[in-house]
C-alpha cells in the first residue's frame, strides 16, 4: 500500500524559507507514470496546488508561487522535497504531498497527512 | 478567490440527492477533465472522482459526477450522515497549473 509522509519544521519566522520533505514508501518514486505534488491548505480555507515533479527533474510550478518555489527529488531516498523562499504569515497552512497522476490525466490519488507549518515572529 | 467557482454550502436530508455545482471556464474544466475531493475536518483530502464521472475503487455508486461544457457537478444520492464532509472540485489550467474550487460544506439534515 502506498503510503506518503511528510516531515519538516513546523514553525517558521517572517523572511524565511520552508522546507518540506516528502517520504514515499510502498512504490517507487521512479515510476514513469507519475509525478509527486505539493498541496496546500491554509486553516479554514480551501486547497491550493503548489506545483509538481517528475523522477526525472522535470517540475511545473503553480504561476502565483513560481518565484518563490523549488520541488526537488531524490530517487535514492525515495523522498521529494518543497522549498519556499521568504515565508509570510499568508503561507501558514497544512502542506500535503500527494502522487499525481499526469499523462492523460492529473488525478491526485494518495495523499499524505499533512504537516502544518505556522509563520510567527 | 479561486479559479473554480463551487457554492460555499449544500445541504440535505438522509436519503435525499444532492447536487454540489463547479464552474470554470474554457481554459480549466471547458478542455480537460473534472477531479472531485472528499474532506474530512482534520483529514487529508481523499479522490472521489476523476475523469469527469470515474469512482476509484471503494467509492459508493451514490457518489457520481458529471460534466457540460465549462461546468461540472457531483451527485450525492441517498444521502447518509457520514456524506457530511467538504467537497472540493480540481482541473487542469491552460496556465500549467492544476486549479481548485472553493470547496463546497455538505452538511446533512
Amino acid at each position: 500500500q502506498l503510503q506518503l509522509q511528510e516531515s519538516g519544521p513546523g514553525l517558521l519566522k517572517p523572511s524565511e524559507t520552508l522546507s518540506l520533505t516528502c517520504t514515499v514508501s510502498g512504490d517507487s518514486i521512479s515510476s514513469s507514470t507519475y509525478y509527486w505534488g505539493w498541496i496546500r491548505q491554509p486553516p479554514g480555507k480551501g486547497l491550493e496546488w503548489i506545483g509538481s515533479i517528475y523522477y526525472s527533474g522535470s517540475t511545473y510550478y503553480n504561476p502565483s508561487l513560481k518565484s518563490r518555489v523549488t520541488i526537488s527529488v531524490d530517487t535514492s531516498k525515495n523522498q521529494f522535497s518543497l522549498k519556499l523562499s521568504s515565508v509570510t504569515a499568508a503561507d501558514t497552512a497544512v502542506y500535503y504531498c500527494a502522487r499525481q497522476w499526469w499523462f492523460g490525466e492529473k488525478r491526485l490519488d494518495y495523499w499524505g497527512q499533512g504537516t502544518l507549518v505556522t509563520v510567527s515572529s | 478567490q479561486s479559479v473554480l467557482t463551487q457554492p460555499p454550502s449544500a445541504s440535505g436530508a438522509p436519503g435525499q440527492r444532492v447536487t454540489i455545482s463547479c464552474s470554470g471556464s474554457s481554459s480549466n474544466i471547458g478542455n480537460n477533465y473534472v477531479y472531485w475531493y472528499q474532506q474530512f475536518p482534520g483529514t487529508a483530502p481523499k479522490l472521489l472522482i476523476y475523469r469527469n464521472n470515474q469512482r476509484p475503487s471503494g467509492v459508493p455508486d451514490r457518489f457520481s459526477g458529471s460534466k457540460s461544457g465549462t461546468s461540472a457537478s457531483l451527485a450525492i444520492s441517498g444521502l447518509r450522515s457520514e456524506d457530511e464532509a467538504d467537497y472540493y472540485c480540481a482541473a487542469w489550467d491552460d496556465s500549467l497549473s492544476v486549479v481548485f474550487g472553493g470547496g463546497t460544506k455538505l452538511t446533512v439534515l
